[in-house]
C-alpha cells in the first residue's frame, strides 16, 4: 500500500511569492495534518483537517491556509513568503480525527527554501 | 512553543549498547508517542503509550510513562548502526483546543558507532 505522498519534494521560492504544497493520505485515511519543521527543531502543528473540515489550527499567521478535497487529499498554501518560512513541511494522515489514540503516518515532506 | 523537552539533545554510543532518551511535558495528556526521523525525512511512528499505561514494549524498544512527573523515557536495547536517527516525543493533549494536534519535543540525535 502506498504511504503518504507529498509533492513537490523540493521547492525554491523568492520572498513575497506564493506556494502550494500537496499531500495524498494513505488510502482510507480521512484525517490530514500539516506540520512545519525548522532545521534543528521538532515539528510544529499548522492545521488538521478531518472529513474536509478544519478541526485544528496552530499558532501560524493567516498567510497560511489549507483545504481538504473530497478524495481526502490536501493542499497547504502560504502567501507572501518570508525567509523564516524556509522549512521542511510535513503532511501526516490518520484514519480518524484526534482523541482516538491513533498514531500519525508522515510523508517525506517538502523542503521549502525561501531566498 | 514546544511542550516536550528532550534530554539529552545528542547521544553517541557504540553498537550493542543501550540508549535511553527522556522527555518531559507540561500538560495533561491522552497519550504520548515516540517518532524517529532519518536525515530530515518524514517521521516514522515507533510506539504510543496511553495516559493510563506505565510501560510498553515493542521489539527492542521500551517506553515508560510517569504522569505524576509528566515524563517519559525511551530505551533502545542492543543498539545498531541503523538506529542512528533523531528521536522525538510527541504529546496528544487532553481536551486540547486544537483537535488532533501533536506537540513535539526538540528531539534527541542518536549516533550509534559500528
Amino acid at each position: 500500500d502506498a504511504g503518504v505522498t507529498q509533492s513537490p519534494t523540493h521547492l525554491i521560492k523568492t520572498r513575497g511569492q506564493h506556494v502550494t504544497l500537496r499531500c495524498s493520505p494513505i488510502s482510507g485515511h480521512k484525517s490530514v495534518s500539516w506540520y512545519q519543521q525548522v532545521l534543528g527543531q521538532g515539528p510544529q502543528f499548522i492545521f488538521q483537517y478531518y472529513e474536509k473540515e478544519e478541526r485544528g489550527r496552530g499558532n501560524f499567521p493567516d498567510r497560511f491556509s489549507a483545504r481538504q478535497f473530497p478524495n481526502y487529499s490536501s493542499e497547504l498554501n502560504v502567501n507572501a513568503l518570508l525567509l523564516g518560512d524556509s522549512a521542511l513541511y510535513l503532511c501526516a494522515s490518520s484514519p480518524r480525527g484526534g482523541g482516538t489514540n491513533s498514531p500519525l503516518h508522515f510523508g517525506n515532506g517538502t523542503r521549502l527554501t525561501v531566498t | 512553543s514546544q511542550q516536550g523537552e528532550e534530554d539529552p539533545q545528542a547521544l553517541s554510543i557504540q553498537e550493542g549498547e543501550n540508549a535511553t532518551m527522556n522527555c518531559s511535558y507540561k500538560t495533561s495528556i491522552n497519550n504520548l508517542q515516540w517518532y524517529r526521523q532519518n536525515s530530515g525525512r518524514g517521521l516514522v511512528h515507533l510506539i504510543l503509550i496511553r495516559s493510563n499505561e506505565r510501560e510498553k514494549h515493542s521489539g527492542r524498544l521500551r517506553v515508560t510513562l510517569d504522569t505524576s512527573k509528566k515524563s517519559s523515557s525511551l530505551l533502545i536495547t542492543a543498539s545498531r548502526a541503523a538506529d542512528t536517527a533523531s528521536y522525538f516525543c510527541a504529546t496528544d493533549a487532553l481536551g486540547g483546543t486544537s483537535y488532533g494536534k501533536l506537540t513535539f519535543g526538540q528531539g534527541t540525535i542518536l549516533t550509534v558507532h559500528p
